[in-house]
């Protein structure tokens, strides 16, 4: 099974900083299989990233993932306040595991 | 607009049986690999279960492997999952959500239903 960390555990920003997340597998991900997701309170996740770099369909060009073989990162370049919430990171070369989570909150 | 609606969960006894049921509509479910992904309350997300579209392909994570049983009707765009031989372990809130076609990773969730597994 891959095994996926996430660093850090809390961010604590402000509205209008950059976030940097990062998310690290136990092996090398091929075709950087790793997919981000955004989770907030009482709400399903939400796909943001997934082929590493590629943003789903309606996400704002402000998210941006990149990173290749064991190491990802997912950047929100200009926080806005809707974007307050906990960060998923999800393989998928073999059967799916999660990440840990970030969460990003209001400093 | 894709709506995925879970249904079925609720208290059940350690050892007991419960049947979640996801109804899908707004897409071609009959195309799409479907999913069960659950998440404990305030913890992760765990992967349990995946079915392809005429069913041909199921899988399963080993922490339910046994215990669980995932189908569809594609008549009904319906996605259920069996559970049987509950543990506290289960407890968690079980999302469906499709698989797209490009990987394993997962586009349109459903808002989730809570199964509480306690004597």
């Amino acid at each position: 099974e891959i095994m996926l960390t996430q660093s850090p555990g809390t961010l604590s920003l402000s509205p209008g900083e950059r976030a940097t997340l990062s998310c690290r597998a136990s092996q090398s991900l091929s075709s950087g299989y790793l997919a981000w997701y955004q989770q907030k309170p009482g709400q399903a996740p939400r796909l943001l990233i997934y082929g590493a770099s590629s943003r789903a369909t309606g996400i704002p060009d402000r998210f941006s993932g990149s990173g290749s073989g064991t190491d990802f990162t997912l950047t929100i370049s200009r926080l806005e306040p809707e974007d307050f919430a906990v960060y998923y990171c999800q393989q998928y070369v073999g059967s799916p595991t999660f990440g840990p989570g970030t969460k990003v909150d209001i400093k | 607009e894709v709506q995925l609606v879970e249904s079925g969960g609720g208290l059940v006894k350690p050892g007991g049986s419960l049947r979640l049921s996801c109804a899908a509509s707004g897409f071609s479910f009959s195309s799409y690999t479907m999913n069960w992904v659950r998440q404990v309350p305030g913890k992760g997300l765990e992967w349990v279960s995946s079915l392809s579209p005429t069913s041909s392909y199921i899988y399963y994570a080993d922490s339910v492997k046994g215990r669980f049983t995932i189908s569809r009707d594609n008549a009904k765009n319906s996605l259920y999952l069996q559970m049987s031989s509950l543990r506290a372990e289960d407890t968690a809130v079980y999302y469906c959500a499709t698989e797209t076609t490009e990987g394993w990773y997962f586009e349109s969730w459903g808002q989730g239903t809570l199964v509480t597994v306690s004597s």
